[in-house]
């Protein structure tokens, strides 16, 4: 079947700018992830949807940085006024879970440029 | 802030030989331990995971072995093969409330011939 997609796959953008990030979790995971992985700071997490409970936003770096997801299935990261240390690889991820540690399976991610 | 203490930051093995990734966390809140492999231009794929009701896991050439009164783990790969070349990430779920990972660092291994 389909795993998570993600688009665009990469990204150039000119610093000041806004940036949308699109992904398509797995049909059915109710929980869906989204990950930053820099060179300087590994994988880290930034928010979390599961179904329609309200997200836990406690990994946004900045309140540029915001995530919606649409009728509990598409999310959009967007990143407003884009830095240069945004400059990253942004992965999605998703689980049918509640609780009790599901797997999750990541999409190939969006390379983010800032220049 | 949750950490999980990865370790070596990167490994090359030669093809045959095993392959060992170490892992200490401080406090967990699922005791579910999952190791991830990634490959270039790739999102992380799950390898394998153990809930330490037992203290190894083996899954072919795969295996964890979890002390939890040291809190560490660690990634065994036996006969190491090139296409084993990727970046492991051993991770930790520290929080009540969702399933968000923490990732160690990450370690890049290379298997030469």
């Amino acid at each position: 079947g389909a795993g998570v997609s993600q688009s665009p796959s990469n990204k150039v953008t000119e610093k000041g700018k806004d940036v949308e990030l699109r992904c398509d979790p797995i049909s059915g995971h109710t929980a869906l992830y989204w990950y930053r992985q820099s060179l300087g700071q590994g994988l880290e997490f930034l928010i979390y949807f599961q179904g329609n409970s309200a997200p836990d936003k406690s990994g946004l770096p900045s309140d540029r940085f915001s995530a919606e997801r649409t009728g509990g299935s598409v999310s959009t990261l967007t990143i407003q006024r884009t830095q240069q240390e945004d400059s990253a690889v942004y992965l999605c991820a998703s689980s049918y879970s509640g609780t009790g540690a599901g797997e999750q399976y990541f999409g190939p991610g969006t390379r983010l440029t800032v220049t | 802030q949750q950490q999980v203490k990865q370790s070596p930051q990167s490994l090359i093995v030669q093809k045959g030989g095993i392959s060992i990734i170490n892992c200490a966390y401080e406090n967990t809140a699922f005791d579910y331990f999952p190791w991830y492999q990634q490959f270039p231009g790739k999102g992380p794929a799950l390898l394998i995971a153990i809930r330490p009701d037992v203290s190894e896991k083996k899954e072919g050439r795969f295996t964890i072995s979890f002390n939890k009164s040291a809190k560490q783990f660690s990634l065994h790969i036996m006969d190491s093969q090139p296409g084993d070349s990727a970046t492991y990430f051993c991770a930790d779920i520290s929080n009540f409330g969702n399933e968000k990972l923490t990732f160690g660092t990450g370690t890049r291994l290379t298997i030469i011939p």
